[in-house]
């Protein structure tokens, strides 16, 4: 069974520190995985996109890591801003075009001053 | 890049009535997808919308419960008939493959 599983739950950490969320997923055959922060009250908005052959990928202060092998994904927020603040989701997509993506329940984030 | 907006961003209505909320992008898009998140859960797919054909629905949901119309490439509505507590979610939009998500629409039945 296809599944996406996110830790922690829930993580607060002080304004200017660094952080690691974490994403397991068991999605095969799998086509690309995505992070996606949601704010409170707004829809997600995607961070990152990897493809199955891609290790790393940046947008500014975030940054995330895919082991294919491993079937683990991570993302790293640097010098965090209390902006960052918000629901962090992984999603996988199986390679299937029949099988549908898969949501992570998220990690909540609480930047405090 | 896709604009999508929803209206209303959020109502409480009473049981057993109907409530339906539009989504509009800014851009020309071949499906549109509904999605349901209830609290403290992941995003669940209700159904795509495809331009002039009818909606394919996931598991769970059906079309009696959730109609959905979608009358050009740029609009679509979703429809929640005869509320109940349960079907209090945030409902979103999306495009391009999920790319882009709306704002959500924020739902109580009370």
């Amino acid at each position: 069974k296809n599944q996406v599983e996110q830790s922690p739950q829930s993580l607060i950490i002080l304004e200017g520190k660094n952080c690691t969320l974490q994403c397991n997923y068991t999605v095969s055959p799998f086509s690309n995985l995505r992070w996606y922060k949601q704010d409170t009250g707004r829809g997600p908005v995607s961070l990152t996109i990897m493809t199955f052959s891609e290790n790393t990928k940046s947008n500014g202060r975030y940054t995330a890591t895919l082991d294919a092998d491993t079937k683990q994904s991570s993302l790293h927020i640097t010098a965090s801003q209390l902006s960052d603040s918000a629901s962090y989701i992984c999603v996988a997509r199986p390679r299937d075009r029949d099988d549908k993506i898969i949501f992570g329940k998220g990690t909540r984030l609480h930047i405090l001053p | 890049s896709a604009v999508i907006s929803q209206k209303p961003s959020r109502d409480i209505c009473q049981r057993g009535t109907s409530l339906t909320i539009q989504c509009q992008v800014d851009s020309q898009v071949t499906m549109m997808f509904w999605y349901r998140q209830q609290p403290g859960q992941s995003l669940t797919l209700i159904a795509t919308a495809n331009q002039g054909s009818e909606a394919t629905y996931e598991s769970g949901f059906v079309i009696d419960k959730f109609p959905i119309s979608r009358p050009n490439l740029t609009f679509s509505t979703l429809t929640v008939s005869n509320m109940s507590p349960e079907d209090s979610s945030i409902y979103l939009c999306s495009v391009d493959h999920e790319q882009f998500f709306g704002p959500g629409t924020r739902l109580t039945v009370l």
